[in-house]
């Protein structure tokens, strides 16, 4: 499994773009980077996925570079409520069952009024 | 109309004592999870069923016993249990039957104190 290796804290401020790089060096060919969500007291909510270059959903966007050695986690005009835990993952989306989601030690964002 | 559901919310009880934990999940998905989340904020997977059948045993102690009576639910049952045992357990879902089947959906969670 890919490990992955994201900053452990980023503080920000109401209406800013948030990035959140991770490195994710040994990913393989087969391999997915899917971003979860954690809020306090609350399981973690999936994110977004991709695979290559750019994904964009209603919640971020993903950027992915050629290499896809690492990926970068955009939040856009990031509120109060945005203020959670971050998780990058990297592993085999087209593995039939048995995915282990192994979760690093995440980013801990906190959004400042 | 909660997707993954897990009952008790919070659970306290004392050393030794069994105690089980439920979940069960309506969105017709055929893979559930265990996983724990230590003080430290570090999730960990314990164990992994698709279609009631074990297919991820993590390095969990025996104490720990998982049962599938149907794909929809996944209930984890703990024997004598220890100080080290005090965690957030969380319950999850996914298809792998689609494409990409690394989406999963967690419950609220299951926070145990063990005093």
């Amino acid at each position: 499994l890919a490990k992955t290796t994201q900053p452990i804290s980023m503080d920000s401020y109401e209406g800013q773009e948030v990035n959140i790089t991770c490195s994710h060096n040994n990913i393989a060919t087969n391999d997915y980077i899917t971003w979860y969500q954690q809020f306090p007291s609350q399981g973690p909510r999936f994110i977004i996925q991709g695979y290559k270059t750019k994904v964009t959903n209603e919640v971020a966007s993903l950027f992915i570079p050629a290499d896809r050695k690492s990926s970068t986690l955009s939040l856009p005009r990031v509120s109060l409520s945005d203020t959670a835990v971050y998780y990058c993952l990297v592993g085999d989306g087209n593995k039939a069952a048995g995915n282990k989601l192994t979760f690093g030690g995440g980013t801990r964002v906190l959004v400042k009024p | 109309d909660t997707a993954v559901s897990q009952t008790p919310k919070y659970l306290v009880t004392q050393m030794g004592n069994d105690k089980s934990i439920k979940c069960e999940q309506n969105l017709g998905h055929d893979t559930m999870y265990w996983y724990k989340q230590d003080s430290k904020k570090f999730l960990k997977i314990m164990f992994s069923y698709n279609n009631k059948e074990l297919i991820i045993n993590e390095t969990v102690p025996n104490r720990f016993s998982p049962k599938s009576p149907d794909k929809a639910h996944l209930n984890l049952h703990i024997n004598s249990l220890e100080l080290g045992d005090s965690a957030v357990y969380f319950c999850a879902s996914s298809h792998p039957g689609q494409a990409l089947n690394t989406e999963a959906f967690f419950g609220q969670g299951t926070r145990l104190t063990v005093v």
